[in-house]
């Protein structure tokens, strides 16, 4: 079973911070890595995908990719409160599917 | 907005009724998705749907059903309802195929809270 692995939180940060969310993940194989946003009762919200090594950046966020160490890890610079959220990593499942397996989710509360 | 929608928004069911979600996909889109996310926990796959046929399945038990017509909408069905089968069902919708600027990402829509008694 491939697994992703996030802590669950609440990571909380001041406005205006830099949020910093890490996922691990078991296969060695897995090329991309996506991150969703899911505010409270709410569906996830693709916000970043990655898929080679190094650093991808959009706007206030930043994903960042090291197969090497099997780790994914999202930064969000200029935290604001609207960035309150869960956020959720995932990795395809292969097999010819094309589902994704997803981490528990990080709470962040970014505070006023 | 994702264009990816589904029906009822909320539903509360006693224990060993059934159930049946629909989701209609996203315009273009060919393949459907259904996931199970209950509270405080990531998306668990349920199933997938390609070409109205099931393309692959998580460890749900077979009183999980599906279906996908022809214009890719999609139907997830649970019989026997159990307790634990309270949670946000799921409806994602992708292509199959990545390339041309398509890079496999799914397209979730709204859900269906589904609660048992």
């Amino acid at each position: 079973q491939k697994e992703v692995e996030q802590n669950s939180g609440p990571l909380s940060v001041p406005e205006g911070a830099i949020a910093s969310l890490n996922c691990t993940y078991s296969d060695r194989g897995s090329q991309s890595f996506f991150w969703y946003r899911q505010y409270s009762g709410k569906s996830p919200e693709l916000i970043m995908s990655i898929y080679s090594n190094g650093d991808k950046e959009d706007g206030r966020f930043t994903a960042q990719l090291n197969k090497a160490s099997q780790y994914v890890s999202l930064l969000i610079r200029d935290s604001q409160p609207s960035d309150s959220a869960t956020y959720l990593c995932a990795a395809p499942l292969g097999g010819g599917r094309r589902a994704l397996t997803f981490g528990s989710g990080t709470r962040l509360q970014v505070q006023p | 907005e994702t264009g990816v929608t589904q029906s009822p928004t909320h539903l509360i069911k006693t224990r060993g009724q059934q159930v049946t979600l629909r989701c209609s996909s996203q315009s273009g889109h060919n393949t459907v998705s259904w996931y199970q996310q209950a509270l405080g926990q990531g998306p668990q796959f349920i199933f997938q749907y390609y070409r109205e046929e099931e393309n692959g399945r998580g460890n749900f038990p077979p009183r999980f059903s599906g279906l996908q017509f022809p214009n890719y909408s999609s139907e997830l069905n649970v019989n026997a309802l159990e307790l634990d089968d309270s949670a946000l069902y799921l409806c994602a919708s992708s292509l199959m195929f990545v390339g041309q600027g398509n890079t496999g990402e799914l397209f979730f829509g709204e859900g269906s809270r589904l609660t048992v008694l």
